[in-house]
């Protein structure tokens, strides 16, 4: 259980285009998923918090108008990189939290990641 | 600021050795911590956490020690294998009880057969 699923895996865009990315909860439900970035040898930068139904809430000098944030349901969140840059190409990886009863203490299950490349 | 840190950027270890990684984290507030580990080009995968009311958790040949007093959180893996070859982070929970999580630079583990 506990699964969590992101689509697609592996993308590779033209500088100007928007990149959409899917963060999945597979058998469970998700109030909230986080979004992160990752750089090459670096850690894992929080860049915003999504919660269903309401507005994500994004970490100081994440441009919320760059990287558009959608929790439309329990299981789903998407990110959307638009006109993307060079400079955007990372690894995005997302998480999801179960907020229930018996589930350990703000566990957070993560996907396996996107890699955007951006030419 | 709040910051989770990681004492060494790399360890090697002989394959059966054991293993310890240290994270140091500055925010004494923090009541929540995990260990991940992260291979190559996937996701982080949860490995054991531990709660501020507890000083050691036990798991399948991980040991997750927390030392309050000095704000230190180790791992410990037993009788190192190649596929524990991989990045290990600590992470804190955010005391503003959000759900975040704060993640140390992490340790690059080397296991050499």
């Amino acid at each position: 259980g506990a699964v969590v699923s992101q689509h697609p895996s592996r993308v590779i865009c033209k500088s100007g285009t928007s990149v959409k990315i899917e963060c999945r909860s597979l058998d469970f439900q998700a109030t909230t998923m986080f979004w992160y970035r990752q750089f090459p040898k670096k850690s894992l930068m929080l860049m915003a918090t999504s919660n269903e139904g309401s507005k994500a809430t994004y970490e100081q000098g994440v441009e919320k108008d760059k990287f558009l944030i959608n929790h439309a349901s329990l299981t789903l969140s998407t990110l959307t990189v638009t006109s993307a840059h060079p400079e955007d190409s990372s690894f995005y990886i997302c998480s999801a939290r179960e907020i229930r009863s018996g589930r350990a203490y703000n566990e957070q299950f993560f996907g396996p990641g996107t890699r955007l490349t951006v030419l | 600021g709040e910051s989770v840190g990681l004492h060494l950027p790399t360890l090697s270890v002989q394959e059966g050795d054991n293993s310890i990684i240290n994270c140091a984290y500055s925010n004494s507030a923090s009541d929540y911590f995990i260990w991940y580990k992260q291979e190559s080009g996937k996701g982080p995968q949860f490995i054991i956490d531990i709660r501020s009311n507890m000083d050691k958790r036990q798991g399948q040949r991980v040991t997750v020690l927390l030392n309050k007093t000095v704000k230190h959180l180790s791992l410990q893996i037993a009788a190192t294998q190649p596929g524990d070859s991989a990045v290990y982070f600590c992470a804190e929970n955010a005391p503003s009880n959000t759900g975040k999580l704060i993640f140390g630079q992490g340790t690059t583990l080397q296991v050499k057969p």
